[in-house]
């Protein structure tokens, strides 16, 4: 069975801090996918960042950077200088390659609140 | 380029009438999902469709849920009779290739029933 779990129900911060939002996994799989979307308050499930499992590299975009690390299941989000526009719920997902299987597993997500 | 459109954006409907919830995917999509939110259960897959065929419907509540794809644009959901836990957000999501490319969301439809 796979899990996502997202420990952090929710972060507040002050607008310029830095924030980490940490999502563990659980697979049985060798090959799968880690995805996170963000949901701000309008609604819309917004497409952040897809990493496969084979693919530890950390990414950085922008102020966003994402550090995927296997041996201890996790896939932690970065959000630094915080701003008021990055307050929204982020969600943490898996998938795996094949068709056949369950699609997209979430986590509980991560309500961030960023105060100006 | 339209991303997925979801329609009604808003719901309210008396208990027992029928419900239908429409989806048109991103053209060239293969793949498409239908899943639920609530502050309970969180996001939940309701139903998978892969080239207009069901392959995963074990997240379809009960028998009262109903869903189609009669062809590569068009899904549909119902739910016949609602009932008041049925009011959740309804998203609709679609995806090209295989599990490794993103599902890309609609902007679902809040249903209430009351």
């Amino acid at each position: 069975a796979q899990k996502v779990t997202q420990a952090q129900t929710e972060i507040s911060v002050v607008e310029k801090e830095d924030v980490t939002l940490d999502c563990v996994y659980e697979t049985r799989d060798t090959t799968y996918y880690l995805f996170w979307y963000k949901q701000p308050p309008s609604g819309e499930l917004v497409f952040l960042i897809r990493r496969n499992s084979f693919d530890e590299q950390n990414e950085i975009s922008g102020r966003y950077s994402w550090n995927f690390q296997k041996s201890t299941s996790s896939f932690n989000f970065t959000i630094t200088a915080s701003q008021v526009v990055d307050s929204a719920v982020y969600f943490c997902a898996l998938s795996y390659l094949d068709t056949g299987r369950r699609a997209l597993t979430f986590g509980s997500g991560t309500r961030l609140q960023v105060q100006p | 380029d339209a991303g997925v459109i979801q329609s009604p954006r808003h719901e309210v409907t008396e208990m027992g009438q029928e419900v239908t919830l429409r989806c048109k995917p991103i053209s060239g999509h293969n793949s498409l999902f239908w899943y639920r939110q609530t502050m309970m259960r969180g996001l939940e897959l309701l139903i998978y469709f892969n080239n207009n065929v069901p392959i995963d419907d074990s997240g379809m509540p009960e028998d009262r849920f109903s869903a189609k794809m009669p062809n590569a644009s068009f899904s549909t959901l119902k739910i016949q009779p609602s009932e008041p836990r049925d009011s959740a957000v309804y998203f609709c999501a679609s995806r090209g290739g295989q599990g490794s490319q993103p599902q890309h969301f609609g902007d679902g439809t809040r249903l209430s029933i009351l």
